[in-house]
């Protein structure tokens, strides 16, 4: 059981825009900056968003990501059938002091 | 072009150790702090393991505190992973991974460089 709940699944059209919640706590993502990952099938995670809503070099600008609270949201826009992947939140958790990831939502563009 | 690669992974006993190598090339090793993660199979990520870039502190996953060691020798670019007392649990493809930003001295999550991992494998 991950401290930081996401969906596990989500789908939507190509061209759509789809919305990954990631739920957590005042120890964790109410107190510290939240990431995302990327995970192709077989390929290693890719870092899609850090600081709540930066993209590194070479990352478009369809995904985007906020916080409110002790949730986090990472959005993509115009999706594309090459986005289809798995999408991962990380954060700092408090108690018990460890970076923590959120379960992964598998999203499927149809 | 900057590289992580992972060696080291295999098939061991319960109870047993196995040493797990990152070697680093194309960037700066002693500028940047460095990271295990896991993947069970058919699992999500799990961090593991963190150096600071001067390995001046450490900090584990507390499943893996007292039995995993992470360090790094500067002079070989090279950062390990020394796993002692292994559980069938500990079953996963380990990455190594890189801070995306250099000289950070607190703790992170945001890696912005990532190995293909390597797979070990612990059978009761």
């Amino acid at each position: 059981q991950s401290t930081l709940k996401q969906p596990p699944s989500l789908s939507a059209a190509p061209g759509q825009k789809v919305t990954i919640s990631c739920s957590g706590s005042s120890s964790n993502i109410g107190n510290n900056y939240v990431s995302w990952y990327q995970q192709l099938p077989t390929a290693a995670p890719k870092l899609l968003i850090y600081d709540n809503n930066k993209r590194p070099s070479g990352i478009p600008d369809r995904f985007s990501g906020s916080t409110s609270g002790t949730s986090a949201t990472l959005a993509i826009t115009g999706l594309q059938t090459g986005d289809e992947a798995d999408y991962y939140c990380v954060t700092w958790d408090s108690s018990p002091g460890a970076v923590v990831f959120g379960g992964g939502t598998k999203l499927t563009v149809l | 072009q900057e590289q992580l690669v992972e060696s080291g992974g295999g098939v061991v006993q319960s109870g047993k150790s196995l040493r797990l190598s990152c070697a680093a090339s194309g960037f700066a090793f002693n500028n940047y702090g460095l990271h295990w993660v896991r993947q069970a199979p058919g699992k999500g990520l799990e961090w593991v393991a963190g150096i600071f870039y001067d390995g001046s502190y450490k900090y584990y996953l507390g499943s893996v505190k007292g039995r995993f060691t992470i360090s790094k020798d500067s002079s070989r670019n090279t950062m390990f992973l020394e796993m002692k007392n292994l559980r069938v649990e500990d079953t996963a493809l380990y990455y190594c991974a890189r801070d995306v930003g250099p000289r950070v001295a607190t703790a992170n999550w945001d890696f912005g460089l990532w190995g293909q991992g390597t797979q070990v494998t612990v059978s009761s």
